[in-house]
């Protein structure tokens, strides 16, 4: 049962365009979302997070969105730059104390010169 | 602040060896999880442990993987023996204790293991 999915394995934009990275979850006990990148062997690294109490939450050039009805959410990057390509994850948990995240297959992200 | 850290980086073994990953955390890190990740896939968490004691070990296939984590600090994930769908990066994450808002978690570099 794969409670948290991204549906696009890869995405290829041109530098400087918007970078748009899908999410969806269906467990409605999710409250909190994350995003990390990860770049070929390391380890993810944390991005940017939203608590369910909020619907945008921005920082520099990503912001991500949350669309609870839908339980959906999106990552943009704008202006995509090519050290944004790399693999990226959306993780759920239940509980902002709780740790345990649940993560999406990733989304691979190309930035083109 | 050092990272997490992680050894051996690579292993290749054959099927039904045994192997065993070390994790060490960043220092003050009361919770630490090992994560699974198959290629293709996103990280699955094995275990959680808050401090020396197991939080969730629900996901672990108990029969082959272990985890323990001595005096709360450093941690190892042993599998005995390994089968070929074990095959994956092994990978250990710690989070500060809880203040407000989420602590996120930091993941060290991994290991990934081949079973032959």
């Amino acid at each position: 049962d794969q409670q948290v999915k991204q549906n696009s394995p890869s995405l290829s934009v041109q530098e400087g365009r918007i970078s748009i990275l899908n999410c969806d979850y269906t467990n409605s006990m999710f409250d909190y979302f994350l995003w990390y990148k990860k770049y070929p062997a390391e380890g993810p690294t944390f991005l940017i997070s939203i608590s369910s109490i909020k619907d945008k939450n921005e920082d520099g050039r990503f912001t991500v969105f949350l669309n609870k009805s839908a339980k959906h959410l999106s990552l943009h990057i704008v202006p995509s730059q090519p050290g944004d390509s790399a693999v990226y994850f959306c993780a759920a948990s239940a509980g902002s104390n709780t740790g345990k995240l649940i993560f999406g297959q990733g989304t691979t992200l190309q930035v083109k010169p | 602040e050092a990272g997490v850290a992680q050894s051996p980086r690579y292993k290749i073994i054959e099927k039904r060896q045994s192997v065993a990953f070390w994790c060490n955390p960043i220092s003050g890190h009361a919770t630490l999880y090992w994560y699974q990740q198959i290629l293709g896939q996103g990280p699955k968490l094995l275990i959680q442990f808050q401090n020396n004691g197991v939080v969730d070990d629900s996901q672990l296939p108990k029969d082959r993987f272990s985890a323990e984590r001595l005096k709360g600090v450093d941690s190892t994930l042993k599998i005995q023996p390994a089968k070929l769908e074990d095959s994956a990066v092994y990978l250990c994450a710690t989070q500060a204790p809880y203040s407000s808002g989420y602590n996120e978690q930091f993941f060290g570099p991994g290991t990934r293991l081949t079973v032959l």
